[in-house]
Order: C-alpha cells, then sequence, then structure tokens
C-alpha cells in the first residue's frame, strides 16, 4: 500500500494568513492527489483533486501544486470558516490511502 | 444525499450492520465505498463495490470479516461486519467514488459523504 505523511501535523495561524500543509507518497503517485476538508463532527469534504483541480464550489483561496511524491495545499487569506483538519489521500493505487491530516486552529 | 444508520455498542466479537440510504442522484451509478475514521486518527478506506456489484474489494484490516453489498433498486449500501475488534471502532461513513477530470485523464475521488455513523466496540 502506499503511504501518505503530511506536515506539519498541527498549526497555529491568524485570519488572513497564508498556510502551506505539505503531503509525501511512499512512491510516485504522478498528480493522483486529492485534498479534503474536516471540521469536528462533520464528514471530509473534497476540496481539490488531481493534485490541483478545484472541486466545484471551493474558493480560490485553496490551491494545491505538485506531482510525483511532494504536494502542497495552500490557503491564501485564512477565513475563520477555514480553521480546520486537512487530509490528503492518494487515487493512485487502491487501497486509495489518506494521510494523517494537518489541523489548522486559530492562533 | 447519504444518510447512514446502524451503528451502536456491540461487544468484540459481535457482529453489526450499517446502512446507507441514498437520494438526490443516479445511485445505481456510482462505485461506493465505506470510509472510517478512529478517534482522533485520519479516515481509513475500509470497502467499495462497483455500480452493479460486480466487482468489491477489502482493507486487510477487515478482509474476510466484513461484507460490502448494495441493492440498486433500493438505493441502498451495506455493510456487514463481524468477529468485530475493539479496534474496529470509529465514525463508519458512506462515500460515492467519482471522477474528476483534469487534462485529458479521469481521477478517482470521494466527492458525496455521509453524515457518519459511530460504532463501538467495547466489553
Amino acid at each position: 500500500d502506499i503511504q501518505m505523511t503530511q506536515s506539519p501535523s498541527s498549526l497555529s495561524a491568524s485570519v488572513g494568513d497564508r498556510v502551506t500543509i505539505t503531503c509525501r507518497a511512499s512512491q510516485s503517485i504522478s498528480n493522483f492527489l486529492n485534498w479534503y476538508q474536516q471540521k469536528p463532527g462533520k464528514a471530509p469534504r473534497l476540496l481539490i483533486f488531481a493534485a490541483s483541480s478545484w472541486q466545484n464550489g471551493v474558493p480560490s483561496r485553496f490551491s494545491g501544486s505538485g506531482s510525483g511524491t511532494e504536494f502542497t495545499l495552500t490557503i491564501r487569506g485564512l477565513q475563520p470558516e477555514d480553521f480546520a483538519t486537512y487530509y490528503c489521500q492518494q487515487s493512485y493505487s487502491p487501497p486509495f490511502t489518506f494521510g494523517p491530516g494537518t489541523r489548522v486552529d486559530i492562533k | 444525499q447519504l444518510v447512514e444508520s446502524g451503528g451502536g455498542l456491540v461487544r468484540p466479537g459481535g457482529s453489526l450492520r450499517l446502512s446507507c440510504a441514498a437520494s438526490g442522484f443516479t445511485f445505481r451509478s456510482y462505485g461506493m465505498n465505506w470510509v472510517r475514521q478512529a478517534p482522533g486518527k485520519g479516515p481509513e478506506w475500509v470497502a467499495s463495490i462497483s455500480a452493479n456489484s460486480d466487482r468489491s474489494d477489502y482493507a486487510d484490516s477487515v478482509k474476510g470479516r466484513f461484507t460490502i453489498s448494495r441493492d440498486n433498486p433500493k438505493n441502498s449500501l451495506y455493510l456487514q461486519m463481524s468477529s468485530l475488534r475493539v479496534d474496529d471502532t470509529g465514525v463508519y461513513f458512506c462515500a460515492t467514488e467519482g471522477l474528476g477530470y483534469s487534462e485529458g485523464s479521469d481521477f478517482p475521488l470521494f466527492d458525496h459523504w455521509g453524515q457518519g455513523m459511530l460504532v463501538t466496540v467495547s466489553s
């Protein structure tokens, strides 16, 4: 199975900040990388697929980049509703494994 | 919309059947998945089933103990869980497996999720 790691595991930021989260795969997954946002008590919400393509309705302040084994999710101009946990997921090879998450909370 | 039901408290070694009722989309056209999340952990894919049930797959951690199935005329997905263990505890989500199109290729993704159902395995 392909293993996914994320860094940092948590971060504190202020409204308006730029935040960058890194996700790494244990082998090359081309650009088969999804990003999800999850708030407490809720299901994950798909933000980004194919490493950099927005899911319908996702604000443009979220952006993704990367290919191969290293990927980033950037949030430009953090908004109050963005405080959540973010997960990456590889969809290159089943099982479609998730990363352990990065929690973004208020500084 | 996806709505799970059937969760609860069960003893180790026991069984439980989860259901996921789908509405508002053409259920029979989508592959479906069960994903679980242990407290404080990331999501873990559990099982998948193709749109017409001709293919299913399981995580190694549940293979031989869990069975995924679906009833397309009833717009329903199921997960039969047996020989439950303490480490099966978590919130179980059903999720549609869609495809995102980008730069000439299709990319698998989990685009719609249920609200989740807590399964607690404890003596």
